[in-house]
């Protein structure tokens, strides 16, 4: 299995472009999560999604769409880059939202908006 | 609102040198707690889940445990190694414990010098 992974690996916008973020799992998980680190502080939570069709918002949603149109894909949606949305994006999936399940996590996506 | 917050920020030790990592949060209403390991360019890695009714967890040299009603749980790592060097972080699940969210902390980055 190759787990969770992601493409690209790094990428530069300037600002109003957009870009979608590919994020697949390859272990039949229903749920799946779009995070963001800023240097130095914890990940953020900005999408959910518990199974194909469905999500939902988390945290720091603003500026960012999400599709789950399959189990294995979950990409993320930049319109309008902003410099604010420079981060490292983490995607990540979990068999259930069970308190026993883990999250599995993806090497990351580092943007930056210039 | 749910805050989690790790102290320190940073730590360096001598090979070899037990420790302890530390991580608080505000709400005691929480499903369970991670602790995570991050290298530098790379996903997380769950090292340890705590569910709310358990009060400590092992594996190998690390042992993580959970005071609830005072809103703590240290990571504490045996005969640290450098190969330890790496960021950790703590992440609480809070109602509802069925989406799976996380919320984290900022990590504290250690380092473990030969």
């Amino acid at each position: 299995n190759a787990g969770v992974t992601q493409t690209p690996k790094f990428r530069i916008l300037k600002i109003g472009q957009s870009m979608t973020l590919q994020c697949t799992q390859d272990m039949n998980h229903n749920y799946m999560y779009w995070y963001r680190q800023d240097p130095g502080m914890g990940l953020k939570l900005i999408y959910y999604s518990v199974g194909a069709g469905i999500t939902d918002k988390g945290e720091v949603p603003n500026g960012y769409n999400v599709s789950r149109s399959t189990t294995e894909d979950f990409p993320l949606r930049l319109e309008l880059a902003a410099p604010s949305q420079t981060s490292v994006y983490f995607c990540a999936s979990s068999e259930t939202g069970g308190l026993h399940n883990e999250q599995f996590f993806g090497p990351g996506t580092r943007l930056t908006v210039l | 609102k749910q805050e989690v917050t790790q102290i320190p920020a940073a730590l360096s030790v001598p090979e070899g040198e037990n420790l302890v990592l530390n991580c608080s949060f505000t709400d005691s209403a929480i499903y369970n707690l991670q602790w995570f390991r991050q290298d530098p360019g790379k996903g997380l890695t769950s090292l340890l889940l705590i569910q709310s009714s358990q009060r400590e967890q092992t594996s190998g040299r690390l042992n993580a445990s959970l005071d609830k009603s005072s809103g703590r749980s240290t990571l504490y790592i045996a005969a640290s190694q450098p190969g330890d060097s790496a960021t950790y972080l703590c992440a609480v699940r809070p109602p509802p414990g069925n989406t799976g969210k996380l919320i984290f902390g900022q990590g504290t980055t250690l380092q473990v010098k030969p």
